[in-house]
C-alpha cells in the first residue's frame, strides 16, 4: 500500500494568517500519461463526516472557498489555507487514489486558532 | 441533491457480526461506486472497500478480506456492509461514501452521517 505521511500533526495559526499542511506519499501518485496527481484533501469537523475540499491535487470541489488551495506533484503535496477563518478549525486529511482500489489516507493534521 | 443515510448505532459483543446500511437519495444508485471508510475514536480514516452497485462487484482492503462483505439492493437504492468476528478494535464510526466519478475514482464527494459500532463484552 502507498503510505501517506502528513506534517505537522497539529498547528495553531492566527485568524487571517496562512496555514500550510504537507502530505508526502511513499511512491509517486502522478499518472504520467494523464498528467494528473491522484491526491485529494478532506476537512473534518468534530462530530461530522469528512468533507471533500480538493481532488486531482489542485481542483477545488464546488462550493469550497477559494482561500483553500492545493499544490504539489509526484510525492509531495501541500494544502494551503490562505487566510484562516474561525470556521476552518478542523482536522485535514490527504488521500491517494492512485492505487485504486487500495486507497489510503494520511494521519491527519489538526488546525487550531492561535 | 445526493444524500446517503445510514442505519443507527450498534453495540455488539466480541465475536458477533454487524451489518450497516446506507440508503442513497438524489441520483441513479447504480451509476456510482459506494465506498466504506471507518474511523476509530480519535483516530484517522481507514478505507475498507467498495462496491459497484451496478454489477455488485466488490474490492476490499487486504486487512478486511475474509471478514467483510459488501452487498446492495438496487430496488431500494441501499448498500450494506457486514463485518464478522468483531473485536474491540473494530469499535469505530463507519461511513459510506459516494464516488465522485462513475468509473470509481476513489474520491468521495458525499458521505453518510456515520454509524457508530461499539464492540464490548
Amino acid at each position: 500500500d502507498i503510505v501517506m505521511t502528513q506534517s505537522p500533526d497539529s498547528l495553531a495559526v492566527s485568524l487571517g494568517e496562512r496555514a500550510t499542511i504537507n502530505c508526502k506519499s511513499s511512491q509517486s501518485v502522478l499518472y504520467s500519461s494523464k498528467n494528473k496527481n491522484y491526491l485529494a484533501w478532506y476537512q473534518q469537523k468534530p462530530g461530522q463526516p469528512p468533507k471533500l475540499l480538493i481532488y486531482w491535487a489542485s481542483t477545488r470541489e464546488s462550493g469550497v472557498p477559494d482561500r483553500f488551495s492545493g499544490s504539489g506533484s509526484g510525492t509531495d503535496f501541500t494544502l494551503t489555507i490562505r487566510s484562516l477563518q474561525a470556521e476552518d478549525v478542523a482536522v485535514y486529511f490527504c488521500q491517494q487514489y492512485y492505487s485504486t482500489p487500495a486507497l489510503t489516507f494520511g494521519g491527519g493534521t489538526k488546525v487550531e486558532i492561535k | 441533491q445526493v444524500q446517503l443515510v445510514q442505519s443507527g448505532a450498534e453495540v455488539k459483543k466480541p465475536g458477533a457480526s454487524v451489518k450497516v446500511s446506507c440508503k442513497a437519495f438524489g441520483y441513479t444508485f447504480t451509476d456510482y461506486y459506494i465506498h466504506w471508510v471507518r474511523q476509530a475514536p480519535g483516530q484517522g480514516l481507514e478505507w475498507m472497500g467498495r462496491i459497484n452497485p451496478n454489477s455488485g462487484g466488490t474490492n476490499f482492503a487486504l486487512k478486511f478480506q475474509g471478514r467483510v462483505t459488501m452487498t446492495r439492493d438496487t430496488s431500494i437504492s441501499t448498500a450494506y456492509m457486514e463485518l464478522i468476528r468483531l473485536i474491540s478494535d473494530d469499535t469505530a464510526v463507519y461511513y459510506c461514501a459516494h464516488d465522485i466519478l462513475t468509473g470509481g475514482s476513489g474520491v468521495f464527494d458525499v458521505w453518510g452521517q456515520g454509524t457508530m459500532v461499539a464492540v464490548s463484552s
